[in-house]
């Protein structure tokens, strides 16, 4: 079965290092997210993703943030200054149709920053 | 968006069957709902998802009363690897009322299931 697939599996990073978080979804999808998940929070929205260009976005992504897909099959997530408040699990999700179908996500990144 | 509210914890053994309900009084006529499972470091994966009555696959059933304010997820036998957090999530169906296709997530339900 397909799947998203996502790297590194874990990041540390000093405060106010630039990172970048990649992910491959499934091949055929059109619609990409970003979420992510404080340890022991909710999983919480950061981003959605179509037509090369951001359909919407939560108020945690502000412009310390930035999504590119940069050619046919990478999706990433780019944290310009890191804060330690950044640090989670970011994952990324696809899926083929905007309604109507499920979400598969990527086992996520580990983000520590330090 | 409908409001999700389901139990934060359930304990079962291994073998029984393990129901979960949710309930979510708001809910629109265009939401589907929606199941997701969380093991711990993974993302979130899809189980099930119904409109009403009852929906089956090869991992759970969902059951779906004719008011469609609550939503109860069956898992036949549970084994120790079904220890997870269950996500129920209302989902629209299109952009009516000025909905948006991300899914909010709740606290969901940290199923243990013990030997």
């Amino acid at each position: 079965e397909p799947e998203v697939t996502q790297t590194p599996s874990h990041q540390v990073t000093q405060m106010g290092q630039e990172v970048i978080l990649r992910c491959v979804p499934i091949s055929n999808h059109l619609y990409f997210y970003w979420y992510r998940q404080i340890l022991g929070q909710k999983v919480e929205f950061l981003v959605s993703f179509y037509n090369n260009e951001i359909s919407e976005k939560s108020e945690i992504f502000d412009d310390q943030f930035s999504v590119e897909r940069p050619d046919g099959s990478n999706f990433t997530l780019k944290i310009r200054s890191t804060k330690l408040e950044d640090s989670a699990m970011y994952f990324c999700a696809s899926t083929g149709e905007i309604w109507g179908s499920p979400l598969h996500f990527g086992n996520g990144t580990r983000l520590t920053v330090t | 968006l409908a409001k999700t509210t389901q139990p934060i914890s359930m304990d079962s053994y291994e073998g029984q069957e393990v129901n979960i309900t949710c309930s979510h009084n708001n809910i629109a006529t265009n939401d589907y709902i929606t199941w997701y499972q969380q093991f711990p470091s993974q993302g979130p994966r899809f189980i099930i998802q119904g409109y009403k009555t009852k929906v089956t696959n090869e991992v759970a059933s969902l059951f779906i009363p004719a008011d469609r304010k609550s939503s109860t997820l069956s898992l036949p036998r549970v084994s120790l690897s079904d220890t997870a957090v269950y996500y129920c999530l209302v989902v629209p169906q299109g952009p009516w009322g000025g909905a948006t296709n991300k899914l909010i997530f709740g606290t969901g339900t940290l199923l243990a299931v013990q030997p």
